[in-house]
């Protein structure tokens, strides 16, 4: 399916230190979208990177996209506790997002 | 600029009985969509529009769920009636056209007693 499933489930470090996600998926895509949601709250879109593009940066955050092997990484270097969320990936294809069910982010002091 | 709004932030209801949450999306954006978030997994789509016209409803329960969105601006969605299985939160995102990026609102977190 298109769905990306996003691992580790669950990913716990120390502030300061770099955390990384990785989404993986099925199908072909036109982009891929990364998004955050802290607790009780709504989604935050972070960054989209597209088919043709391997890698993007915006701030501390760094995306990466294989196609060839259906699969991204969203890294967050020098983690801070407002980065504790849950971050989600979303691969897209014609027109639908269609979300795994994340990577719950702990940042500890 | 201002942002998704949804109301109410908040319900609890019985199961069977009604319910209708409403989305104002950004303005100028064309495309609207509902997400059901349940605890524990990322959102699933439920219905997509573009401007008064549905795009895909293929996950939308459509015996006990019903949107619109008549003036192709704002939306309401209902659950009628519902399950304890519909407690989850309602996400309602609206984007500038199909394959943009998507702008989510604060949610409407149900709880079905």
């Amino acid at each position: 399916s298109q769905q990306g499933e996003e691992d580790p489930q669950a990913l716990s470090i120390q502030e300061g230190e770099n955390a990384t996600m990785n989404c993986s998926y099925k199908t072909s895509i036109n982009n891929l979208q990364w998004y955050r949601q802290n607790s009780g709250r709504g989604l935050v879109h972070l960054i989209l990177i597209r088919s043709n593009e391997r890698e993007k940066h915006s701030g501390r955050l760094r995306v990466t996209l294989d196609t060839s092997k259906k699969s991204s990484s969203l890294l967050i270097t020098a983690s801070r506790a407002a980065d504790t969320a849950s971050y989600f990936c979303a691969p897209q294809g014609a027109q639908k997002l269609v979300f795994g069910q994340g990577t719950r982010l702990t940042i500890n002091p | 600029e201002a942002g998704v709004a949804q109301s109410p932030r908040y319900k609890i209801i019985e199961k069977r009985q009604s319910v209708a949450f409403w989305c104002n999306p950004i303005s100028g954006h064309a495309t609207l969509y509902w997400y059901q978030q349940i605890l524990g997994q990322g959102p699933k789509l439920l219905i997509q529009f573009q401007n008064n016209g549905v795009v895909d409803d293929s996950q939308l329960p459509k015996d006990r769920f019903s949107a619109e969105r008549l003036k192709g601006v704002d939306s309401t969605l209902k659950i009628q009636p519902a399950k304890l299985e519909d407690s989850a939160v309602y996400l309602c995102a609206s984007s500038l056209g199909q394959g943009a990026d998507q702008y989510f609102g604060p949610g409407t977190r149900l709880l079905v007693l």
